[in-house]
């Protein structure tokens, strides 16, 4: 069975850093990309950053773009996330979720892992 | 403001048929890129619905389908159930964004 637990999220103030892991199992993990999702308090989802399956091209929304760094270690199975200078408007809950086999074109996410929330606050 | 818009609310008694509808843009479902479909029960993880416009996963009951047509997507639910009650999104690409993955704003299903 495919499963994905994200861990590292927390309570962090404004200006602050935390880093997301996401450990795999189940499926031959370097062989597929990888993207975060998020979803704010009662909002809709919000695509975050992918990160292809050898790692060599990463991909960021703009609204993270130069404050978070997506990465993963395919030898440990695990893909993180790393957020600095976190923002009141980061405060979200994370999904890690497997791509499936394909260009972007027309990349879906299937599973997702169970999520875990960031809250920036003072 | 999502680039894909969806209805905020549908609702539909058990056993009623709905659809949902999802509508683009010439950049993204009416160039052709396919439309995908979530489901996300109160609580709980996102979880694939249809993907490729209209095909659904293993476990995923025919009750549920997907169509595409032009610049808008649908996800039909026949025989609904009480457990239907939940989030749903679709889910495009954008080829004049910078960003490769784009959700539509989400559609709260409510059973009757």
């Amino acid at each position: 069975e495919v499963q994905l637990l994200e861990s590292g999220g927390g309570l962090v103030q404004p200006g602050g850093s935390l880093r997301l892991s996401c450990a795999a199992s189940g499926f031959t993990f370097s062989t597929y990309g990888m993207s975060w999702v998020r979803q704010a308090p009662g909002k809709g989802l919000e695509w975050v950053s992918g990160i292809s399956d050898s790692g060599g091209n990463t991909y960021y929304a703009d609204s993270v773009k130069g404050r978070f760094t997506i990465s993963r270690d395919n030898s440990k199975n695990t893909l993180y996330l790393q957020m600095n200078s976190l923002r009141v408007e980061d405060t979200a809950m994370y999904y890690c979720a497997k791509e499936s086999v394909g260009s972007w074109e027309i990349n879906w996410f299937d599973p997702w892992g169970q999520g875990t929330l960031v809250t920036v606050s003072s | 403001q999502s680039v894909l818009t969806q209805p905020p609310s549908v609702s539909g008694a058990p056993g009623q048929r709905v659809t949902i509808s999802c509508t683009g843009s010439s950049s993204n479902i009416g160039a052709g890129y396919d439309v995908h479909w979530y489901r996300q029960l109160p609580g709980t993880a996102p979880k694939l619905l249809i993907f490729g416009n209209k095909n659904r996963p293993s476990g995923v009951p025919d009750r549920f389908s997907g169509s595409k047509s032009g610049t808008s997507a649908s996800l039909a639910i026949t025989g609904l159930q009480a457990e239907d009650e939940a989030d749903y999104y679709c889910q495009s690409y954008d080829s004049s964004l910078s960003v490769p993955v784009v959700f539509g704003g989400g559609t709260r299903l409510t059973v009757l």
